[in-house]
């Protein structure tokens, strides 16, 4: 039981370029979260998804953009990246809202 | 805004002794509060969670309070051990909402 994966761990991207963070669970859980850590910032919510077809902007969306075509998959898009981008994402679901989500290990992302 | 605070950034405590973290939030409408643990290039991992309807829960070496009068929350670990040493976030669920606010988080370190 893998819970939840992101790939990649690490990536370093160069201003104006774009990517996809992936995310998949093998839980069968509705709920999918993609939340930011930022030093001394705590974890701020991006886009989250309570299921397949139905996703929502979090605290901070802009620069960002998801789908959840599956249970499974939830991939965060960002589309040209800028150094405020660059921060740890996690990943993370739950099969009952907010009462015990699994984070995925995250991935480091830099913007240069 | 932010409506989950974590005022301490950092804690140092010796083996053995009780580390206390505290947060305090100023949503009313919060009716559920959990603590999140996180090691280093890992996901946050769920910890211990209290009901806004109870003033105390206790599993094991971690307890948690809530005084509701006073928005305030705390967490308790006694004895401290070394392996305790991560960051520590508060989060809080909206009543009949489905997402969490976390906290900036506070790095304990236990010293042994």
């Amino acid at each position: 039981n893998a819970g939840v994966t992101q790939t990649p761990k690490f990536r370093i991207l160069k201003i104006g370029q774009s990517m996809t963070l992936q995310c998949t669970q093998d839980m069968n859980h509705n709920y999918m979260y993609w939340y930011r850590q930022d030093p001394g910032m705590g974890l701020k919510l991006i886009y989250y998804s309570v299921g397949a077809g139905i996703t929502d902007k979090g605290e901070v969306p802009n620069g960002y953009n998801v789908s959840r075509s599956t249970t499974e998959d939830f991939p965060l898009r960002l589309e040209l990246a800028a150094p405020s981008q660059t921060s740890v994402y996690f990943c993370a679901s739950s099969g009952q809202g907010t009462y015990g989500y699994t984070f995925g290990s995250g991935t480091r992302l830099t913007v240069v | 805004d932010q409506q989950v605070k974590q005022n301490s950034p950092s804690l140092s405590v010796q083996e053995g002794r009780i580390s206390i973290l505290n947060c305090d939030y100023t949503n009313s409408m919060f009716d559920y509060f959990l603590w999140y643990k996180k090691y280093p290039a890992e996901g946050p991992t769920f910890l211990i969670s209290i009901s806004s309807i109870k003033d105390k829960n206790e599993d094991g070496r971690f307890t948690v309070f809530l005084n509701k009068s006073a928005k305030h929350l705390s967490l308790h670990i006694v004895p401290s051990q070394p392996g305790d040493s991560a960051v520590y976030f508060c989060a809080a669920n909206l009543l009949n909402g489905n997402k969490l606010v976390f906290g900036a988080g506070t790095i304990l370190r236990v010293k042994s």
